[in-house]
């Protein structure tokens, strides 16, 4: 399997709701992101857990709570979002957090707060 | 601190023709280089890296880059534009083994070929 899956595709949330983005990879891969994109820009990095641990969170607004169940999962859990967080989540793995390694991109949840 | 420049926001080619998509990197230590590919409503695509050796890489759907230290470049390159090809392409830069897991992307090309 050399694929990362992301679910729900799309989202429609109000500002006062809780949702949970899920992510999963099976290729072994130790480090997991999370990244923001609005359209036509490139990806933000939120989060990156190495051997499910956190080791960067890019000042990321306590309303965004990640999560590393495993190696092979990784959560992004949602509350009390405000409008301007409407974007593409992509969710990426790579085999370790090293810099030679390239990183595998889901196709990403794309999110609506109304 | 390091950086990633795509001078150009759009790269229109005919099909057939031969294209190039520019990107210029600063870093202070060595330069981990690699380009990605988006297609409309999807996520990004691994196209190829430079970590060390050969400056000209091979990557996948036909493509490569080349990458040259005087100039700090790393510009993309296909001999023969498909129409299929059209998509945002991000080239992005790790500066030294510890960065920890950070890409530092360009702005983005958006790359129109044309039949």
């Amino acid at each position: 399997d050399t694929e990362v899956t992301q679910t729900p595709k799309h989202l429609v949330m109000g500002m006062t709701n809780k949702k949970s983005l899920k992510c999963e990879q099976h290729m072994g891969h130790r480090a997991m992101y999370w990244y923001k994109q609005k359209a036509k820009k490139p990806p933000e990095l939120m989060f990156v857990y190495s051997y499910e641990k956190l080791s960067i969170n890019e000042s990321v607004p306590s309303r965004f709570s990640p999560e590393c169940p495993n190696s092979s999962l990784l959560n992004l859990h949602l509350h009390a979002l405000q409008p301007e967080d409407s974007a593409l989540y992509l969710c990426a793995s790579s085999q370790g957090s090293g810099s030679g390694n390239e990183q595998f991109f889901g196709p990403g949840t794309r999110l609506t707060v109304l | 601190a390091q950086s990633v420049a795509q001078p150009e926001d759009q790269v229109n080619v005919a099909e057939g023709n031969p294209l190039t998509v520019k990107c210029t990197y600063s870093v202070s230590g060595n330069p981990y280089l690699f380009w990605y590919v988006q297609y409309p409503n999807r996520g990004l695509q691994f196209l190829l890296k430079y970590i060390t050796g050969d400056n000209l890489v091979k990557g996948s759907y036909g493509f490569e880059a080349e990458f040259n230290k005087s100039q700090t470049s790393f510009h993309l390159k296909k001999p023969s534009a498909l129409v299929s090809d059209s998509a945002l392409y991000f080239c992005a830069v790790r500066d030294s083994p510890n960065q920890g897991g950070k890409l530092i992307f360009g702005q983005g090309t958006e790359l129109s070929v044309k039949p």
